[in-house]
Formats: C-alpha cells, sequence, structure tokens
C-alpha cells in the first residue's frame, strides 16, 4: 500500500529553527509537495521537489533524497504565524496526490 | 470571483437526504478534485476530474458522484447521506495534472451528518 509518514505534532520556539520530516512509500514517485494549513483555512503551496536536494525559498528550505524515500522541511527564524499544520504529499504513478496526516506545529513565544 | 469557491460554508444535513457542495473556479484549470479530511487522516481524494466531460473515482468514492459539465463548475454529490459522511470537503484544481502542476484549494465545506 502507499503510505506517507509525519510526526502528528511538534513544539519549537519563536525564532528557532524546526525541521518537519516525512517519509513515503508510494507505487511510482513525481515529485514531493509541502503545504501549509491553518486551523479552520485551506491547505496552502509552500514547495515542491522532483530531483534530490535542497530547495530553498525564504525562511522556508525542502530537501528531498528517492533513494530513501525522505524528505524534510526546514522552517528558520520561526514566528508566531508558522504555527499551523505542515502536510506533506506525494505525486504517485497515476499522477494523484497521496497525503500525509499533517504535522501541527506550535510555536511558543 | 477569484481563485476557487465553494458552497455552502457548512451544514447540518438529516441522515438520508441528498445534497450538492458546489465548487467553481475561474483560474480556467483543466483538473478538479474533491477530497475529504478527516482528523487524524491525509487528504483522501474522493473523486476527480482531469477536464470537462471526464471525470474519475478516487480513493474514497463509493456514496459520491460527481459532474463535469464545463471547465469551471465540479459539483459533488451524496446520494443519501450516512454519519460517516462528516467531514470537511475541499475541492481544488491544477492547470493539468502532471509535473509541478500545484493544487489550489478552496475554502472548504463542513458537513456534519446527524
Amino acid at each position: 500500500g502507499q503510505n506517507i509518514d509525519q510526526p502528528t505534532e511538534m513544539t519549537a520556539t519563536e525564532g528557532a529553527i524546526v525541521q518537519i520530516n516525512c517519509t513515503y512509500q508510494t507505487s511510482g514517485f513525481n515529485g514531493l509537495f509541502w503545504y501549509q494549513q491553518h486551523a479552520g483555512e485551506a491547505p496552502t503551496f509552500l514547495s515542491y521537489n522532483v530531483l534530490d536536494g535542497l530547495e530553498e525559498k525564504g525562511r522556508f528550505s525542502s530537501f528531498l533524497s528517492r533513494s530513501k524515500g525522505y524528505s524534510y522541511l526546514l522552517l528558520k527564524e520561526l514566528q508566531m504565524k508558522d504555527s499551523a499544520s505542515y502536510l506533506c504529499a506525494v505525486r504517485d504513478s497515476n499522477y494523484q496526490l497521496i497525503w500525509g496526516a499533517g504535522t501541527k506545529l506550535i510555536i511558543k513565544p | 470571483i477569484a481563485g476557487i469557491t465553494q458552497a455552502p460554508t457548512s451544514q447540518i444535513l438529516a441522515a438520508g437526504r441528498r445534497m450538492t457542495l458546489r465548487c467553481t473556479q475561474d483560474m480556467r484549470h483543466n483538473a478538479m478534485y474533491w477530497y475529504r479530511q478527516d482528523l487524524g487522516l491525509g487528504l483522501r481524494l474522493i473523486h476527480y476530474s482531469n477536464t470537462a466531460g471526464t471525470t474519475g473515482k478516487g480513493e474514497v468514492p463509493d456514496g459520491y458522484s460527481v459532474s463535469r459539465a464545463n471547465t469551471d463548475d465540479f459539483p459533488l454529490t451524496l446520494a443519501s447521506a450516512v454519519p460517516s459522511q462528516t467531514s470537511v470537503y475541499f475541492c481544488a484544481s491544477s492547470p493539468g495534472q502532471g509535473g509541478q502542476e500545484t493544487q489550489y484549494f478552496g475554502p472548504g465545506t463542513r458537513l456534519l451528518v446527524l
């Protein structure tokens, strides 16, 4: 079967750095996405990786290792507004997105 | 209209009733999707449409039907609602379905079936 694993919840301090991990087992791989979802709102796109390595976008970076079935999202200089759930999704061989359950990130002052 | 809209925002429905959730996008995207999101689970695909006039079944299609008569609209119908269909429903769209195509989400419909 297809499976995406992420930690359920993480806590970090304002101004710090946090890494959210995602491991996957899917039928085929056509890219990995990270989305942010604030409570009661819709998911919004953060990043996309299809090749191994690090993609940096401002305070957010995303890393992919296809051989290990592993990705992480790195958030730097954390702000209170970063409190949200972070969803990892993999596009499978049918070009459909398979979603993890999300990681709820709690930022403390 | 800007992006994707969904209606209603929320609904309480008696079991056995029929209900249609509406979704409209103005981005001229070819592909559209319906997901449900339940606590502790990832988004699960119900139905999708790669282009107007075509639809396909996702991971959890039972009890739901869709149609795609034109590019903009993608309604989701529950023929006879059951309590297990209580969920938050998100409609999404993307320009296509391959490569780096990003999915854009509507605000969601919160459905409670009693």
